[in-house]
């Protein structure tokens, strides 16, 4: 069964820094890998798709990396904005769109203004 | 072009009662997958449609149903309510599936409260 976590669960940092969420999942047979950012009390915004035969996306200040061998994912944030508060998610899909994402628990960032 | 919809977006019920969530997918998508949202189990997958079949079903009791329509909408059912069903329920839709090229689009969610 796979289990995906992310590291950390939450993380408080001044704008303009950069910054690295992880995500770590059990079953290294996956097809494609999700980011997206949640507000409170909202539904899920994609970010970025990775499928499993590359190992990066980018998209403006974001750029996530994947490394299937090892199970890891990171999400890159570069110089940071009060605007990107929010829980990020991590999502894998491991049955060809068949079996449904699991999801990390997800990592609640806050940039201080 | 128009996003993930789902109706109601709030929704108030007592325990012992049924209740029908809708998901209109973004147009051209085939593939409606369900999500249930809690603070404690955080997101987990509920079942998948595509092409009025489901596809895949998650770890839920038979309580939780759903079903898919000739034009990609969605309905799932909750009967007889628990308080532990309370919690926002996410759709999510995508042009296909069975290939992990496609990204999941989601809609704003409902959040279902049962007293």
């Amino acid at each position: 069964k796979q289990e995906v976590t992310q590291i950390p669960a939450a993380l408080s940092v001044p704008e303009g820094e950069n910054l690295v969420l992880n995500c770590s999942f059990t079953d290294s047979a996956i097809y494609n890998l999700q980011w997206f950012r949640q507000d409170p009390g909202k539904g899920l915004t994609s970010l970025l798709l990775i499928q499993s035969s590359q190992r990066e996306q980018t998209s403006g200040r974001l750029n996530a990396s994947l490394d299937k061998s090892s199970g890891r994912s990171t999400l890159y944030i570069a110089a940071s904005q009060p605007g990107d508060s929010a829980t990020y998610l991590c999502a894998v899909n491991s049955g060809g769109g068949a079996d449904g994402l699991t999801f990390g628990k997800g990592t609640h960032l806050i940039i201080q203004p | 072009k128009a996003g993930v919809t789902q109706t109601p977006r709030y929704l108030i019920k007592t325990r012992g009662q049924q209740v029908t969530l809708s998901c209109s997918p973004i147009s051209g998508h085939r593939s409606v997958s369900w999500y249930q949202q809690t603070p404690g189990q955080g997101l987990q997958f509920l079942f998948e449609y595509f092409s009025e079949t489901q596809r895949n079903k998650g770890n839920f009791p038979g309580r939780f149903s759903g079903r898919q329509f000739s034009n990609s909408r969605s309905e799932m059912n909750v009967s007889t309510l628990e308080l532990g069903d309370s919690a926002l329920y996410l759709c999510a839709s995508s042009l296909a599936t069975g290939t992990g090229l496609y990204e999941q689009y989601f809609g704003p969610g409902t959040r279902l409260t049962v007293t």
